[in-house]
């Protein structure tokens, strides 16, 4: 079965500039998360979703993320404005329900100059 | 909240020796599982092994196995007959039982394969 894809891999941008992060799921995959990794530290939670409803969104910072899964499928995060301290790889993980493995994607790195 | 600690950030093992990562957890919670995390320099986090909390016989993987120790709160992974492919970061994650929550992971140890 294909992975959880992730697109782009690799984004640079301008701080103050807008960016957004796509992700596709397993399919079937009815839970899906958005992690953040800072370089150097473990992935923290950023959002959860159960189909196309956000069941756990407390650690998104709502001033300047967003985030959608329209159709309970792909996922997009955004980021409006980007700062220099969001510099980070954003993981996107999908898992087929509750007490199942998260499987991961590869990641977009962002870099912001 | 839960919080989980690795204490090294590096280790270095010959190949075809053993190793063991240290993982250190706190919880108030009695339902949960535990996990041990991949993380080559591709980035993809690759599930390595998983144990829940109820269960009191360690879980093995072919040459990864687990030293579960609830009480104190410890979960150990070791790699037996180290391979140059088992060259990467490892990060130990907490999930809560009863749902689909996210991961809390450590910040990681990486592990360095001498030839």
């Amino acid at each position: 079965e294909a992975g959880v894809v992730q697109s782009p891999r690799y984004k640079i941008i301008e701080k103050k500039q807008p960016v957004a992060f796509w992700c596709n799921p397993i399919s079937g995959h009815n839970t899906l998360y958005w992690y953040r990794q800072n370089l150097g530290q473990g992935p923290e939670l950023l959002i959860r979703y159960e189909n196309e409803e956000a069941v756990d969104d407390s650690q998104l910072p709502k001033d300047r993320f967003s985030a959608e899964r329209l159709k309970g499928v792909d996922s997009t995060l955004k980021i409006q404005p980007a700062e220099l301290g969001d510099s980070a790889v954003y993981l996107c993980a999908s898992s087929l329900g509750s007490n199942q493995p998260q499987h991961f994607g590869d990641g977009t790195r962002l870099s912001i100059l | 909240a839960q919080t989980v600690t690795q204490s090294q950030p590096e280790m270095s093992v010959q190949e075809a020796e053993t190793v063991t990562l240290s993982c250190t957890y706190d919880t108030s919670e009695s339902d949960y599982y535990l996990f041990w995390y991949k993380q080559p320099p591709s980035r993809q986090m690759i599930l390595v092994i998983r144990q829940e909390a109820y269960k009191q016989q360690n879980a093995t993987e072919n040459r990864f196995s687990v030293n579960f120790q609830k009480a104190a709160k410890s979960f150990s992974l070791k790699i037996s007959d180290s391979q140059l492919g088992d060259a990467a970061m490892y990060f130990c994650a907490y999930r809560n039982g009863g749902g689909a929550d996210g991961l809390t992971f450590g910040k990681g140890t990486h592990l360095i394969i001498q030839p």
